[in-house]
């Protein structure tokens, strides 16, 4: 099994630029997330699913977008880069039972670079 | 919002000393997580408490939550290098919305 997989390993944009981070799990987790790792702040959630078609907004869901037509890929948009968005993203996906997270499967992460 | 606030930010020990992290949410927590970065990796996960009060033990490391729900600890017995790196703990109030802490980064002196 390949678990939580992400593409690109690394990117670097320019400002005003779109592209969109790439989160494939081969687990059949219904649960899965978006987050960023900034120096000192730990890990803060941007957007996360709990199936195909049902997104909500994490704590720093601004400048981004997600969609969940499959139960595999979760894509992270961002619409006009900024270089606050300059961080290392980590996807994540779990099992999901009644209202309680199960462990989550970490992706390796992608560091993107705004300049 | 809910918020989950880890402290220490930062320890370095000599090895061979003890090491405490504690994670304390702004809201009842259904169950909280304890997962290890290491430099340059991804968060691995440790364990999961889900009972009040509910103490669990991984070799060196022991695991508490607090009987309210809303507090957690992971204390390591004599360090080790190999225990370096940046522990997180992770707790779910609502609908599996699930909140990272700070973290906190452990650096162990030989």
């Amino acid at each position: 099994n390949a678990g939580v997989t992400q593409t690109p390993k690394f990117q670097v944009l320019k400002t005003g630029q779109s592209m969109t981070l790439q989160c494939a799990q081969d687990m059949n987790h219904e649960y899965m997330s978006w987050y960023r790792q900034d120096p000192g702040m730990g890990l803060r959630l941007i957007h996360y699913s709990v199936g195909a078609g049902i997104t909500d907004q994490g704590e720093v869901p601004n400048g981004y977008n997600v969609s969940r037509s499959t139960t595999e890929d979760f894509p992270l948009r961002l619409l006009s880069a900024a270089p606050s968005q300059t961080s290392v993203y980590f996807c994540a996906s779990s099992s999901l039972s009644g209202y309680s997270n199960q462990p989550q499967h970490f992706g390796d992460g992608t560091r993107l670079s705004i300049l | 919002g809910q918020q989950v606030m880890q402290i220490p930010q930062y320890q370095h020990v000599q090895e061979g000393e003890d090491f405490t992290t504690y994670c304390n949410s702004s809201t009842t927590l259904s169950n909280i997580q304890w997962y290890k970065q290491r430099p340059g990796g991804h968060p691995v996960f440790l364990i999961q408490l889900v009972k009040s009060g509910e103490v669990k033990k991984q070799k060196r490391l022991t695991f508490q939550f607090g009987e309210a729900k809303k507090n957690s600890s992971l204390h390591i017995t004599a360090t080790q290098t190999t225990d370096v790196g940046t522990y997180f703990c992770a707790g779910s109030g609502g609908y599996n919305k699930l909140i990272f802490g700070a973290g906190t980064r452990l650096a162990v002196h030989p």
